[in-house]
């Protein structure tokens, strides 16, 4: 089955500095990776996603970065606010497949120092 | 907020009890998936339901089972609790349609056995 790795654990920046998170799949034939947001005793929020037909997505203060071939895709964020600080998930599924389910890596806590 | 809910919001069992979870989908959406998050980690698939029908179970035992109803809710019931089981469980409500589908998450529930 899939496995997704994320990288790093932990990640401390000062507010208005960049942050980069960074996860690699297994599975070649995976084909969606989603990012999401999870705040202290919240369910995960979708932010960005990106679908295997692209290399770059971006919203805003946030982008993604995919690279098929080395199985490797990044979340970006600029300009980064205290309210940025969470713990980021990544994911990675099969769309159009029979089984859709999400597998994510192990999670990023991100703290922006004021 | 993604328009789904799911109750209670924390729950109390001792190992060995039954436990029924709920969930209550975004309007439309065909797909209900849920998830099991344990402490510090990312959330792990459990099954999904497709239009009232099981599509897909993660490496879970039966005593996890699931319903779906025509309404856009769902049950997650969990038999002969473990104290492995205390997590939080998270539902996600999804739209499968033409080849694409992103997951949104409920708050969660988090249960512990004791």
């Amino acid at each position: 089955g899939e496995n997704v790795e994320q990288h790093p654990s932990t990640l401390s920046v000062q507010e208005g500095d960049s942050a980069v998170i960074k996860c690699t799949y297994s599975d070649s034939a995976s084909n969606y990776f989603p990012w999401y947001k999870q705040e202290l005793g919240k369910g995960p929020q979708l932010i960005i996603d990106i679908r295997s037909n692209v290399g770059e997505k971006k919203d805003q203060r946030i982008a993604v970065t995919l690279n098929k071939t080395a199985k490797h895709f990044s979340l970006h964020i600029t300009e980064t606010q205290p309210e940025d600080s969470a713990v980021y998930f990544c994911a990675a599924s099969k769309e159009n497949t029979g089984r859709r389910a999400l597998t994510f890596g192990s999670g990023t806590r991100l703290q922006v120092q004021p | 907020e993604t328009g789904v809910t799911q109750s209670p919001t924390h729950l109390i069992k001792t190992r060995g009890q039954q436990v029924t979870l709920r969930c209550s989908s975004q309007s439309g959406h065909n797909t209900v998936s849920w998830y099991q998050q344990a402490l510090g980690q990312g959330p792990q698939f459990i099954f999904q339901y497709y239009r009232e029908e099981e599509n897909g179970r993660g490496n879970f035992p039966p005593r996890f089972s699931g319903l779906q109803f025509p309404n856009y809710s769902s049950e997650l019931n969990v038999n002969a609790l473990e104290l492995d089981d205390s997590a939080l469980y998270l539902c996600a409500s999804s739209l499968a349609d033409r080849g694409r589908e992103t997951q949104y998450f409920g708050p969660g529930t988090r249960l512990l056995v004791l």
